[in-house]
This record gives structure tokens, C-alpha cells and sequence, in this order.
């Protein structure tokens, strides 16, 4: 699977919006990019994702760049219970996406 | 139920006990996955099951880790003679097609069982 690379942590001011880098140099032309988060004590929730084009749904914006190599998530209006662990996926189709390859992710801390 | 239900919620084993994880999926669910997350990192692959089906074992560390899904509803996770290195939570996820499906109509993971082994 494709590696991708996130900062380890990050703080963003609540009401504001928090952009979320990843890396994923080596993605190829069938795999997706999957954004989960996790909040203390829970597991892994889906968030957004997508294949080549930008898109938004009632929780983030994922904004992908032409050349696949990286992709933004944003979180438009950061509230308090946006503090969470976000991870950043590639994910093939088919089978050998069956299972999701969790990397480290980003620690993000929303602040009053 | 609603969700994914996991239990115990926490578990603590003596080093060289068994246990045994439970995991309830959605009812009708026919992919269930199990997912290792140690400390401060992000969860593992263990193993996957198509309805009672076990498709996938590939990320169990070892032969002492054994996951069952008898009648492709409820799964067990068992740990045989724990060792220290098991401490983790581990993590159950459930999705309605075969092999997780796409987007939010995908996995729905449950909270978790925490085990220490002291």
C-alpha cells in the first residue's frame, strides 16, 4: 500500500478553519484517499474521501491536488469536539482495500 | 443494535492467561474486521471475515492470536498465554458489503475492549 505522510500534531483555534496536510507521493491511479479521525476513547470514524476530484461533505472539504500527490482536509469551522487523532488513507479498490493501513496520523487540539 | 458493541469494555490478564474479546456487529453485517491499536499509534490489521468466512488472518502476530466467527454474526477474538506485548486496545469494525465497502457506508467501528496484561 501507499505510504502517506502526516505532521504529528497540530493545534487550531475553535470557530476557525483547521487544514489538515497529507502526503502521498506514491499513490497510483486506483487508490482513494480515505480521511477517519478518532476521538479519545472511540474508534476510527469516517470522515471524507475521494479519488481525484475535490469534495465536501456536511463534516470537511478534502481538496486533492492534480497530481494526486497530496491532499488538504479541511475542517471549515473547528468546534472543541473536532479534538481528535486524524488519519490519512490511501486505499486501493477492490480487494487489497479490504483492510485500511492506519499510519500515525495528525494529533489535532482545537483551543478555545 | 445501533452501533458495533464490543466487551469487555477494559480487561486485565495476568501474563499467560487466556482471554476472549467479543464483538457484536450490525445485525446483517456481512464484513467483520478486527484492528490491534497499541499506545499512541494507529490501529492494525488483524484479521477479516466474510459472513463466517475467515478471508483474511494475515496481520495476527502470532499463533496465539485466534479470531472465529461461527455463525457470521458475533465474533470472538481469543489471546492464548497473553504476554505484555498484547496490551492494546483492539478494535472491531462491521460493514454492510463484502470487504468494507466505499465511503461513509462503509466501516463502522466499535469502541474497542482495552486489555493490559500485567
Amino acid at each position: 500500500d501507499a505510504k502517506t505522510t502526516q505532521p504529528p500534531s497540530m493545534d487550531c483555534a475553535e470557530g476557525r478553519a483547521a487544514n489538515l496536510p497529507c502526503n502521498h507521493s506514491t499513490i497510483s491511479g486506483n487508490e482513494y484517499v480515505y480521511w477517519y479521525r478518532q476521538i479519545h476513547s472511540q474508534g476510527p470514524q469516517y470522515i471524507i474521501h475521494g479519488l481525484k476530484n475535490n469534495e465536501t461533505n456536511e463534516m470537511a472539504s478534502l481538496i486533492i491536488t492534480e497530481d494526486r500527490k497530496s491532499s488538504t482536509l479541511i475542517l471549515p469551522h473547528a468546534t472543541l469536539r473536532d479534538t481528535a487523532v486524524y488519519y490519512c488513507i490511501v486505499r486501493p479498490r477492490g480487494a487489497a482495500g479490504n483492510k485500511l493501513t492506519f499510519g500515525g496520523g495528525t494529533r489535532v487540539l482545537v483551543k478555545p | 443494535g445501533a452501533g458495533v458493541s464490543q466487551s469487555p469494555r477494559y480487561k486485565v490478564a495476568k501474563r499467560g492467561q487466556d482471554v476472549a474479546l467479543r464483538c457484536d456487529p450490525i445485525s446483517g453485517h456481512v464484513s467483520l474486521f478486527w484492528y490491534q491499536q497499541a499506545l499512541g499509534q494507529g490501529p492494525e490489521f488483524l484479521t477479516y471475515f466474510q459472513n463466517e468466512a475467515q478471508l483474511d488472518k494475515s496481520g495476527l502476530p502470532s499463533d496465539r492470536f485466534f479470531a472465529e466467527r461461527p455463525e457470521g454474526s458475533v465474533s470472538t477474538l481469543k489471546i492464548q498465554r497473553t504476554q505484555q506485548e498484547d496490551s492494546a486496545v483492539y478494535l472491531c469494525a462491521s460493514s454492510l458489503v463484502v470487504g468494507g465497502g466505499q465511503g461513509a457506508g462503509g466501516y463502522t467501528f466499535g469502541s474497542g475492549t482495552r486489555l493490559t496484561v500485567v
